[in-house]
């Protein structure tokens, strides 16, 4: 059975940082390519990062990129997700995702992420 | 970046009714995948390619389209179909989500 066990969410001040992790099983990590994908509160969703299997290839919307970084341990089964200068509008839940092609084939429980003063 | 657009934002429908949701893009793509999401729980996969079902998905969801216009159909709807449902493409970079379309049973 595929199993995704998101993180390391929490409350965090704007221009902070945090790290997301997600715990990959059932199946060969190393083989799929990964994604993460957020739901704000206003429940719309938004892909934020995305990493083929080997790690050579890696894509973020504008609205993340130069902020969010993410990466992949093949060896430990686990997607990584390393965010800083959090604003706002950041706040959301976020989801580990594994591909089947152009799609998000599977879906981890999500972790919040709240960023406040 | 193709923005999808899902209507109705919110639809009713009663046990046994045929329901139709569609998903409008603003340019052509290839293919739509549509996923469902009850409340407190992530997105399930729920159609892939247009028109395949996920596994588990029952045979009365069906999906169709092409080019901007593609929709998902329930043959006749059942109390347990009441969610969220929303499409999704990936032609194009980055990959959208319509804003979806919530189903309630009356």
């Amino acid at each position: 059975e595929v199993k995704l066990v998101e993180s390391g969410g929490g409350l965090v001040q704007p221009g902070g940082s945090l790290k997301l992790s997600c715990a990959a099983s059932g199946f060969t990590f190393s083989c799929y390519t990964m994604s993460w994908v957020r739901q704000t509160p206003e429940k719309r969703l938004e892909w934020v990062a995305y990493i083929i299997n080997g790690g050579g290839r890696i894509y973020y919307p504008d609205t993340v990129k130069g902020r969010f970084t993410i990466s992949r341990d093949n060896a430990k089964n686990t997607l990584y997700l390393q965010m800083s200068s959090l604003k706002s509008e950041d706040t959301a839940m976020y989801y580990c995702a594994r591909h089947t092609d152009w799609w998000f084939a599977y879906w981890g429980q999500g972790t919040l992420v709240t960023v406040s003063a | 970046q193709i923005v999808l657009t899902q209507s109705p934002a919110l639809m009713s429908a009663s046990p046994g009714e045929k329901v139709t949701m569609t998903c409008s893009a603003s340019s052509s793509v290839s293919y739509m995948y549509w996923y469902q999401q009850k409340p407190r729980s992530s997105p399930k996969p729920w159609i892939y390619l247009t028109s395949n079902l996920a596994s588990g998905v029952p045979a009365r969801f069906s999906g169709s389209g092409s080019g901007t216009s593609y929709s998902l159909t329930i043959s006749s709807m059942e109390a347990e179909d009441a969610a969220t449902y929303y499409c999704q493409q990936w032609s194009s970079n980055p990959p959208t989500f319509g804003s979806g379309t919530k189903l309630e049973i009356k």
